[in-house]
């Protein structure tokens, strides 16, 4: 069954340094999301991607934050200047259609970002 | 979009049934009923997604209440593997894929 691949699985890095989370959609579909969960927190929506742009986008999906489509297959994030506060997992997920109920969203297992 | 309730925890004995229950008294006419799973440490799993009538896939089955304000994850016969946070999601049908997590049921399964 075709899913959502990210790398690295983990990064580190130290606060002020850019960073940039990689994730290979489903080949077929054409909306892209990322997710956040803090440590013991909710999953919390960040942005939605769709055409080269960005349908929707949360609060937390501030200035510092990024997305970009740079080819056929990768979809990526970047946080321009890490906090502390940026430690999290972060999760890409994709979907066939725009979700109108009957699209459900594939998810990736994540990439654990800690920010030191 | 609408409130969700649903129970912290629950457990269950390899092989039974589980009934995972969700209210969602708020719901709005043209809300489908999502429901995500999250194993530890991988990213959410949709599981199963209705409207009105009850469903059924390979992996659980969706009993609707009539009025709609509040449904019901079944899984026929937990295995271990099912141990996970379940997550009821209410979803507008304009969505673009703004999915609100609340903090979901933690499912235990004993062997």
């Amino acid at each position: 069954e075709p899913e959502v691949t990210q790398t690295p699985s983990h990064q580190v890095t130290q606060m002020g340094q850019e960073v940039i989370l990689r994730c290979v959609p489903i080949s077929n579909h054409l909306y892209f999301y990322w997710y956040r969960q803090i440590l013991g927190q909710k999953v919390e929506f960040l942005v939605s991607f769709y055409n080269n742009e960005i349908s929707e986008k949360s609060e937390i999906f501030d200035d510092q934050f990024s997305v970009e489509r740079p080819d056929g297959s990768n979809f990526t994030l970047k946080i321009r200047s890490t906090k502390l506060e940026d430690s999290a997992m972060y999760f890409c997920a994709s979907s066939e259609n725009r979700l109108g109920g009957h699209s459900p969203l594939h998810f990736g297992n994540g990439t654990r970002l800690t920010v030191t | 979009d609408a409130k969700t309730t649903q129970p912290n925890s629950m457990e269950s004995n390899e092989e039974e049934p589980v009934h995972l229950p969700c209210n969602h008294s708020t719901i709005s006419g043209t809300d489908y009923i999502h429901w995500y799973r999250q194993l530890p440490s991988q990213g959410p799993e949709y599981v199963i997604h209705g409207l009105t009538s009850n469903v059924n896939n390979r992996m659980a089955s969706l009993a609707i209440a009539e009025d709609r304000k509040s449904s019901t994850l079944i899984l026929h016969r937990a295995t271990l593997r099912d141990a996970a946070v379940y997550y009821c999601i209410p979803i507008r049908g304009s969505t673009l894929g703004r999915l609100y997590f609340g903090r979901g049921t933690q499912l235990t399964v004993w062997p």
